[in-house]
């Protein structure tokens, strides 16, 4: 069982709505992660955060805007998407924030799917 | 910068055959060398890591992988292959500097196993 956990696991949703993805994780990990992963790629980095503060954006549009309430939790709120913007979602999360050493493992939750129509 | 090649974007063996996927890295610094798992749907596994601890690695399902500087190299083998092996496998690498984890992930490798 994965220690990262995603919710929803499917969406679909149209180009108008605004939805979010939720992810959780309780191992004590001070740095979480999005990450988008098309059909048959490797996954993407979109968002960093260390200790709760945005610490990587890879040039990411404005329609997914992330937020980190607390050290648990991870959204990625979804605005205004195109059809292109269907994906895998994933969230990790590692050991170590900005400046601490680790071994750089990420773990891994199993994905949102989300359909953009 | 740090960037990995992984040699071949579909491998298929056969059952109790020798699984052999390899991936070469490029880092300025000593980097940390991961493999990860994905089945089909779900998210990636770590299977085995290097941290700069002894070269060989062994991981999760029998999977072992050797980490050679001289070849810049970071393959992943198992003895025999069971059909549950069947998933798309990554290798990633980032620095060992201790600071956010930005990794670079090669292209994957699908492997597939035959009865």
């Amino acid at each position: 069982d994965t220690e990262v956990t995603q919710t929803p696991k499917h969406l679909v949703m149209g180009m108008t709505n605004k939805k979010s993805l939720k992810c959780e994780q309780h191992m004590g990990h001070r740095a979480m992660y999005w990450y988008k992963q098309k059909a048959k790629k490797p996954p993407e980095l979109m968002f960093v955060y260390s200790y709760e503060k945005l610490s990587i954006n890879e040039s990411v549009p404005s329609r997914f805007s992330p937020e980190c309430p607390n050290s648990s939790l991870l959204n990625l709120h979804l605005h205004a998407l195109q059809p292109e913007d269907s994906a895998l979602y994933l969230c990790a999360s590692s050991q170590g924030g900005q400046g601490r050493v680790g071994t750089g493992e990420l773990f891994f939750g199993e994905g949102s799917r989300l359909t953009v129509l | 910068a740090q960037s990995v090649t992984q040699l071949g974007s579909h491998v298929s063996v056969s059952e109790g055959a020798l699984v052999l996927l390899r991936c070469n890295y490029s880092s300025s610094v000593p980097p940390y060398l991961f493999w990860y798992v994905q089945y089909p749907n779900q998210g990636l596994q770590l299977l085995l890591k290097y941290t700069s601890a002894a070269t060989l690695v062994k991981g999760i399902n029998g999977f072992e992988a050797e980490f050679k500087k001289s070849e810049t190299s970071f393959h992943l083998t198992k003895p025999s292959a069971h059909m549950s092996d069947a998933a798309e496998y990554f290798c990633a690498v980032t620095s060992s500097g201790g600071s956010n984890y930005k990794l670079t992930f090669g292209k994957g490798t699908l492997l597939t196993v035959n009865p």
